[in-house]
Order: C-alpha cells, then sequence, then structure tokens
C-alpha cells in the first residue's frame, strides 16, 4: 500500500475483554514501532521491530501487552484483560532502516 | 536506556512571534529527526539531521544539531496559526542494544493566538 494501515481505526471494548490491532507497514520498510498517546500527551514508546533482530519490548507497560510481527510485515499489539487505563490512541510507525518514520492513522481504543 | 527529553512541554504565542523547541539526548545521537502532529492528525516527518553542528532551513524553520551530535533545536519565525500543533524530535541511537532505534521527545505543544 502507500502508506502504513492501522485496523481497526476505532475500537470500543468492555473492561476485561481482550483486543488486537493491527499494522501494516510500508512494503520493504524493515523497522516497525508500536506507541500510545493519550490525550494531549506524548508519544508513550511500547516495541520496536527491526528486521530479522530480537525485538526491544522495553516499553510494554505490563506482561498483559505482547506484540508480534509476522514475516518481517504485518504487526499485531495483543491487550488482554484490558483495563480502562489502556485507553488511548495506538500508533504504528514503519522505517526503511533507519530512514523517516511513516506513521499510520492510529487506531483509538475506549475501553468501558 | 537512552533518553530523549523535550522543552519546553508547552508553548503559547501570538501570531507573529518567535518559537524555539529544544531536545536533549542522554546519548551520543546518529542523526535526530523532527516531526510536526497536527490537533486530531499523525506526527508527520519534517527533517532529518544527520552531521555535528547542521543547519537546515524549510520556510520560516530552522533547524540545528549541535556539534556534540546530543541536542539539537528547531526554532519558527514569525509564527502563523497553521504552525499550531505539537513539535517532536526523534533521536536515532549510535550504537547500544538498540541500534537503529528511534527515541521521541515529549513534545512541545504550540499554540498560536491570532
Amino acid at each position: 500500500g502507500a502508506g502504513v494501515s492501522q485496523s481497526p481505526s476505532n475500537k470500543v471494548t468492555e473492561k476485561g475483554k481482550d483486543v488486537e490491532l493491527r499494522c501494516d507497514p510500508i512494503s520493504g520498510h524493515t523497522a516497525l514501532y508500536w506507541y500510545r498517546q493519550s490525550l494531549g500527551q506524548g508519544l508513550e514508546f511500547l516495541i520496536y521491530f527491526q528486521g530479522n533482530s530480537a525485538p526491544d519490548k522495553s516499553g510494554l507497560p505490563s506482561d498483559r501487552f505482547s506484540a508480534e510481527r509476522t514475516g518481517g510485515s504485518v504487526s499485531t499489539l495483543t491487550i488482554q484483560r484490558t483495563q480502562q487505563e489502556d485507553s488511548a490512541v495506538y500508533l504504528c510507525a514503519s522505517s526503511y532502516r533507519w530512514g523517516e518514520a511513516f506513521f499510520g492513522q492510529g487506531t483509538r481504543l475506549t475501553v468501558v | 536506556g537512552q533518553q530523549v527529553m523535550q522543552i519546553p512541554q508547552y508553548q503559547h504565542v501570538q501570531e507573529g512571534e518567535d518559537f524555539t523547541t529544544y531536545c536533549n539526548s542522554s546519548t551520543t545521537l546518529s542523526n535526530i529527526q523532527w516531526y510536526k502532529q497536527r490537533p486530531g492528525g499523525h506526527p508527520v516527518f519534517l527533517i532529518q539531521l544527520v552531521k555535528s553542528g547542521e543547519v537546515k532551513k524549510q520556510k520560516r524553520l530552522t533547524f540545528q544539531f549541535g556539534e556534540a551530535k546530543k541536542n539539537s533545536s528547531l526554532h519558527i519565525t514569525a509564527t502563523q496559526t497553521t504552525d499550531v500543533g505539537t513539535y517532536f524530535c526523534a533521536g536515532l541511537s549510535a550504537g547500544g542494544t538498540s541500534y537503529g532505534k528511534l527515541t521521541f521527545g515529549q513534545g512541545t505543544i504550540l499554540t498560536v493566538h491570532p
């Protein structure tokens, strides 16, 4: 595709349910990032994938959060047993090696 | 791990005034990038600086990279209402276990009063 695609664009879920957020990076991009952004706040780093290297998971806030990147392309961020504090916009970005990062439109997650 | 600090967190200016945001890294950077996020949007790449002491201009925007490659600044001359948004710096690590990882600053939220 022409850009980074994230789905769904909006997700409302009940507290305690699991959710999966998907990111389709730009074809050929080796690096993929997940960030979380609360209203009016900065970018909270979650996880970083670079090629075939082990991912940098240092930003995942708890063991309820996990992410995988299959075949060096599509990535899925999974949040188990969602809590209200998980409500935020989840942004995915990709880049070719160490170049500029292209962001998706984000997934707005609301936990009720 | 690498930390990138950005100040100020908020800046309110009158249209026509200048604006500057500063970025400092705890470690030496390979390069530094700047992004702008409009309200309701996602961050969009503005520019990348690579060389020590580098200065680049984009119309009313001037970007600088420090001599030690650990700090950077973005200066906007004569702000306009279209400059409203959050400006992020992002440093690319020069080494370590997360080589090539972009670390974002907290961002500066710019408000321009007409």
